[in-house]
């Protein structure tokens, strides 16, 4: 399996402010996600994050609110930008990768916990 | 729509009790996950079921999928306090767009 990491684990972050969150795998995978989970909710999908190229938003996401970066196939960035206390969650990375001993696997990072003030 | 239900979202249960939980989505799936996660932490993988009729068990959890019902569940088995935790299902719609169920609280009650 792959083994994730998020940085930081957890912020508390001032309204008006921006965040980078940062993922980072141990084994080249193809594709990476971006999730937000509200407190006592479900996941949504925000956005994927695509080697080289724009990230694929989902609906209600907008990559001026929330740009993503991949450099590379292990690295991927997501940016809270101006920010405010509707956007206090919980986000997680996640990775897939097709073709490998893991295929049809999601596996998902111990994610970010975010309290915007 | 792509929609993803789950049942029951809460659910408390005596310890050696059996129960199900279940997962109905909208459309045709190529991929069903089923994922635990504990309070306060990440989402660990117990199941990936990629066909009709697939049968996963691990333990005292067994998932089954049918994908003419459009229906998985996930059977517990003789309960233990240790399996507390919320219980979510996820579909893949065959475009890597994954959806994921409300999810299930599970508390069992020693």
């Amino acid at each position: 399996s792959a083994v994730i990491s998020q940085k930081p684990s957890r912020d508390i972050c001032q309204r008006g402010t921006s965040l980078t969150i940062q993922c980072q795998v141990d084994s080249q995978v193809t594709m990476m996600f971006w999730y937000r989970q509200q407190p006592g909710q479900s996941l949504t999908l925000i956005a994927t994050a695509n080697q080289g190229s724009e990230a694929t938003y989902e609906s209600g996401f907008v990559i001026d609110k929330f740009p993503i970066s991949r450099p590379n196939l292990t690295f991927s960035t997501l940016t809270v930008s101006n920010m405010s206390p509707e956007d206090s969650s919980i986000y997680l990375c996640s990775v897939e990768a097709r073709g490998t001993s893991w295929d049809n696997e999601q596996f998902f990072g111990p994610g970010t916990r975010l309290t915007v003030l | 729509e792509l929609k993803v239900e789950q049942n029951p979202l809460f659910l408390s249960m005596q310890e050696g009790k059996n129960y199900t939980i279940y997962c109905n989505y909208s459309t045709t799936s190529d991929r069903l996950y089923w994922y635990r996660q504990d309070p306060g932490k990440s989402l660990e993988s117990l199941f990936v079921l990629l066909s009709n009729g697939a049968v996963k068990q691990e333990g005292r959890l067994m998932a089954s999928l049918d994908t003419k019902a459009r229906l998985s569940t996930l059977h517990i088995t003789a309960a233990v306090h240790d399996l507390s935790a919320t219980y979510f299902c996820a579909v893949d719609f065959r475009d890597d767009k994954i959806i994921f169920g409300k999810g299930t609280r599970l508390h069992i009650l020693p």
